[in-house]
């Protein structure tokens, strides 16, 4: 069964760098996954496409402090240079070998000292 | 710009219907494949359903199919969700999203509406 783990919570200080991680099933370390981040009170934003090789592709306006990796069965999105509006839910999502395979990861509240 | 707003939202008996709407603007809607996600109070993201651009390959989360139908009007550049037979467990903020453009590029959710409330409570 495909599934995605996150750690349900992750803190920095500002102006400091986080490294979030996303971690595949078993069998299932090839497959890309999407980041969003989701601020208090306001809907998702996509951020990046995240390959198996660690290419990524970022959406629109999305600044450069935002950056992702991969390893193995890990998929990591880094934040450099924290500031207050990071502080947000952030989710991975992939879509294993099609459109009936989307599934979400449970979410990492970051919160930003 | 790319913009998707929801509506339709609002508060039902269990067992009760309702249809959201989403209309977008700001890219060719005809040719794109779009999705709805839904999000329960203090919960995560849960895939809900999958209409392509074209054709008759829609897809549903097993926690919505026989119940929900995805449609879209491609004159009128909105998507919808018809909900029937709702339950307490339905209760979220439903998004629309769109997926990317790029052809092949996977199933994933590149922009966003800012959400339509539903609550399912007798």
């Amino acid at each position: 069964q495909l599934v995605l783990t996150q750690s349900p919570s992750a803190s920095a200080s500002l102006g400091a760098s986080v490294k979030l991680t996303c971690t595949l099933s078993s069998g299932h370390r090839s497959y890309a996954i999407a980041w969003y981040q989701q601020q208090p009170e306001k809907g998702p934003r996509y951020l990046m496409k995240l390959n198996s090789d660690g290419t990524h592709s970022k959406g629109d306006g999305i600044p450069d402090r935002f950056s992702g990796s991969s390893s193995g069965a890990e998929r990591y999105l880094t934040i450099s240079s924290l500031q207050s509006e990071d502080e947000a839910d952030y989710y991975c999502q992939t879509w294993g070998t099609g459109i009936w395979d989307v599934v979400f990861g449970g979410g990492t509240k970051l919160t930003v000292l | 710009e790319v913009q998707l707003v929801e509506s339709g939202g609002g508060l039902v008996q269990p067992g009760g219907s309702l249809r959201l709407s989403c209309a977008v603007s700001g890219f060719t809607f005809s040719t794109c494949e779009m999705h709805w996600v839904r999000q329960a109070p203090g919960k995560g993201l849960e895939w809900v359903s999958y209409s392509p651009s074209s054709g008759s390959s829609i897809y549903y989360a097993d926690s919505v199919k026989g119940r929900f139908t995805i449609s879209r009007d491609n004159a009128k550049n909105s998507l919808y969700l018809q909900m029937n037979s709702l339950r307490a467990e339905d209760t979220a903020v439903y998004y629309c999203a769109r997926n990317p453009v790029v052809a092949a590029s996977g199933y994933y959710f590149e922009y966003w509406g800012q959400g339509t409330p539903v609550t399912v409570s007798s």
